[in-house]
């Protein structure tokens, strides 16, 4: 049972357009999401987090939006540049410590 | 910087050995997560330690697998009598007393001959 989904595998968008990534939970208790960052032979970078009592986040490029009665949450990266081509994961957590982690997103960025 | 830190980067062992990740939390941080990462697939939690205490280990292997987080000195997962199928990426993350957020090390990638 997958509490988390990130169902795209994969995705490709050109450089200085806006890349979005989403997320889909399916447990109700969960209250705060984090968007994590992850490069090749690297441990997963803290990117941006946002807590279920809001529903938007935003950091420089990347903004975190979270759609609490369809369970989705989405980051949007923009201006895309080509060091963003990575591994995102989407993590959700309840006020537990526990992470519930998606299988990932991996983004392209071409030139 | 002080950031989570984890040795070695990478270990081989042939099937039957033994396996020892160490894991050095972020400074300042008391609280140790260890996740394992097979190919293809996302991160599953494996453990959560506080010093010297097992919170949860639910998602831990009931055989072979075990840690520790001693009062001092890193954070130990010790896989005994390595398997083929142990060969994975295994991260270690921190967290402050809010542990909402974890902080990752660069994981430890083993392979199994």
């Amino acid at each position: 049972d997958q509490q988390v989904k990130q169902n795209s595998p994969s995705l490709s968008v050109q450089e200085g357009r806006i890349s979005i990534l989403n997320c889909d939970y399916t447990n109700s208790m969960f209250d705060y999401f984090l968007w994590y960052k992850k490069y090749p032979a690297e441990g997963p970078t803290f990117l941006i987090s946002i807590s279920s009592i809001k529903d938007k986040n935003e950091d420089g490029r990347f903004t975190v939006f979270l759609n609490k009665s369809a369970k989705h949450l989405s980051l949007h990266i923009v201006p895309s540049q080509p060091g963003d081509s990575a591994v995102y994961f989407c993590a959700a957590g309840d006020s537990n410590y526990q992470l519930i982690w998606g299988a990932g997103t991996k983004l392209i960025i071409k030139p | 910087n002080a950031g989570v830190m984890q040795n070695p980067r990478h270990l081989v062992r042939r099937r039957g050995q033994e396996a020892r990740l160490r894991c050095s939390p972020m400074k300042g941080h008391s609280h140790v997560y260890w996740y394992r990462q097979l190919p293809e697939e996302g991160l599953k939690f494996m453990v959560y330690l506080q010093k010297e205490n097992i919170i949860d280990e639910s998602g831990m292997p009931k055989e072979r697998f075990s840690a520790e987080f001693p009062k001092e000195g890193p954070s130990i997962l010790r896989i005994q009598q390595v398997v083929r199928g142990d060969s994975a990426a295994y991260f270690c993350a921190s967290s402050g007393a809010k542990p909402q957020t974890q902080y990752f090390g660069p994981g430890t990638r083993l392979l199994v001959l």
